[in-house]
């Protein structure tokens, strides 16, 4: 029972492009959704989050969007460069307890 | 100032056995969590400690066991280790709050290798 999804195992961007990676999500009790990134030999790291309250969030040229009606998020990273090229894990939380989707590999083309 | 820190880096056990995997947090947080990565899957919550007790807990059996010290470093217990075991073992800390999400850092993992 997949309570995140993240239905793109991969996603090619054109460097100077928008990099846009899909979640969706099952249970409406979550409060926050976040973006992680990770690269290979390292832990995932915190981007980007967004309250379960707000629809859009934005830090520096990444952009998070909630709709909350079609239980769905979307990551916006513009303009797309080739150090973001990661694993990007989408991942909920009811009281601190995280819930990640499968993630989504993403590679910037120089 | 150090980050998360996990050991081993790397284990190689064989089934049966039992396996103890660490975790000191970042400085100045007191909460730790647990999950599981296996391959070409998102991290899986196992459970989270604050304050020396366990607090929330994931789907895992209780051959799953951890343990918080007073200096609020960590370490998970896997006992009766099945091949279905292998994976990689990430820390996560925080500091505790009264917000919906406090946010976590993870360390490098600890790569389990079942034979």
């Amino acid at each position: 029972d997949q309570q995140v999804k993240q239905n793109s195992p991969s996603l090619s961007v054109q460097e100077g492009r928008i990099s846009i990676l899909n979640c969706d999500y099952t249970n409406s009790m979550f409060d926050y959704f976040l973006w992680y990134k990770k690269y290979p030999a390292e832990g995932p790291t915190f981007l980007i989050s967004i309250s379960s309250i707000k629809d859009k969030n934005e830090d520096g040229r990444f952009t998070v969007f909630l709709n909350k009606s079609a239980k769905h998020l979307s990551l916006h990273i513009v303009p797309s460069q080739p150090g973001d090229s990661a694993v990007y894990f989408c991942a909920a939380t009811s009281y601190d307890k995280v819930i990640f989707g499968p993630g989504t590999s993403l590679s910037v083309i120089p | 100032d150090a980050g998360v820190t996990q050991s081993p880096t790397h284990l190689i056990k064989t089934r049966g056995q039992q396996v103890t995997l660490r975790c000191s947090p970042k400085s100045g947080h007191d909460t730790v969590s647990w999950y599981q990565q296996a391959l070409g899957q998102g991290p899986q919550f196992i459970f989270q400690y604050y304050e020396e007790e366990e607090r929330q807990r994931g789907n895992f059996p209780d051959r799953f066991s951890g343990h918080q010290f007073p200096n609020y470093s960590s370490e998970l217990n896997v006992n009766a280790l099945l091949l279905g075991d292998s994976a990689l073992y990430l820390c996560a800390s925080s500091l505790y709050g009264d917000r919906g999400y406090n946010e976590q850092f993870f360390g490098p993992g600890t790569r389990l290798t079942v034979l």
